[in-house]
């Protein structure tokens, strides 16, 4: 089942802050945060496996909740380099992905001088 | 670390042609491979998983017979797109990871136009 990202889209100024959800109507085993520029390949970002987890440094980090079901990545002080399509990909709990991700619909995020 | 090359990166050919994929890790052996489909502003679609040495599992509504996978090494998995045609044209991304909940390292995508 496709989680559902918002915003679809965030257009920001140099220095500004940004907050991407991620939301899943199922308990996750992970969730893994990429992100992709135009004609290329998704960059990973990081994965979090843990509820009530949160990780990252002080530009960029991530939640999870304690339900597993919510995750958030936050840009601090943005830079024309974080400009791109954020995607969030989920594993779903039970154990039978084998590491299959499915994901979000992803967040445009554009950041202007 | 963990680099996923791509090969070829664009891709240009005829209606009812053949085009190979490649995708082999660099610097780690990649015990399952994932080949993605993605549209132009759209998200990534798996495509099947790709397991060394046994058949690919495909996700549903993808043809096995049009898109033949081969996983014969730990560092390389290929995609054929047999008899392509121009609604085959796509950006295809594989991934490798070393298993579970790994980390995916993404290769850079090969761009097929079908003519």
């Amino acid at each position: 089942q496709q989680p559902v990202q918002s915003p679809q889209a965030v257009i920001l100024r140099e220095g500004e802050d940004a907050v991407i959800n991620c939301s899943s109507s199922k308990a996750l085993y992970s969730v893994h945060w990429y992100r992709q520029k135009h004609g290329e390949a998704p960059v990973f970002l990081m994965i979090l496996l843990k509820g009530g987890e949160q990780k990252g440094h002080e530009k960029i980090s991530a939640s999870f909740n304690e339900k597993k079901q919510q995750s958030s990545l936050y840009l601090t002080a943005s830079q024309l380099s974080y400009s791109g399509t954020y995607f969030c990909g989920t594993e779903g709990a039970g154990g039978t992905s084998y590491g299959k991700l499915t994901f979000g619909q992803g967040t445009i995020l554009t950041v202007h001088p | 670390g963990a680099v996923v090359s791509q090969h070829p990166s664009r891709v240009i050919c005829k209606s009812g042609t053949s085009v190979k994929i490649e995708c082999r890790s660099l610097d780690f052996q990649a015990t399952t491979m994932f080949w993605y489909r993605q549209f132009p502003k759209k998200s990534l679609m798996l495509m099947a998983t790709s397991n060394e040495g046994s058949k690919a599992t495909y996700e549903q509504g993808v043809e096995k017979d049009k898109f033949l996978i081969n996983h014969a090494s730990l560092t390389l998995s290929t995609l054929t797109v047999t008899s392509a045609h121009p609604e085959d044209s796509s950006f295809y991304i594989c991934s490798a990871t070393s298993g579970g909940a790994d980390t995916q390292y993404f290769g850079p995508g090969t761009r097929l136009t079908v003519l």
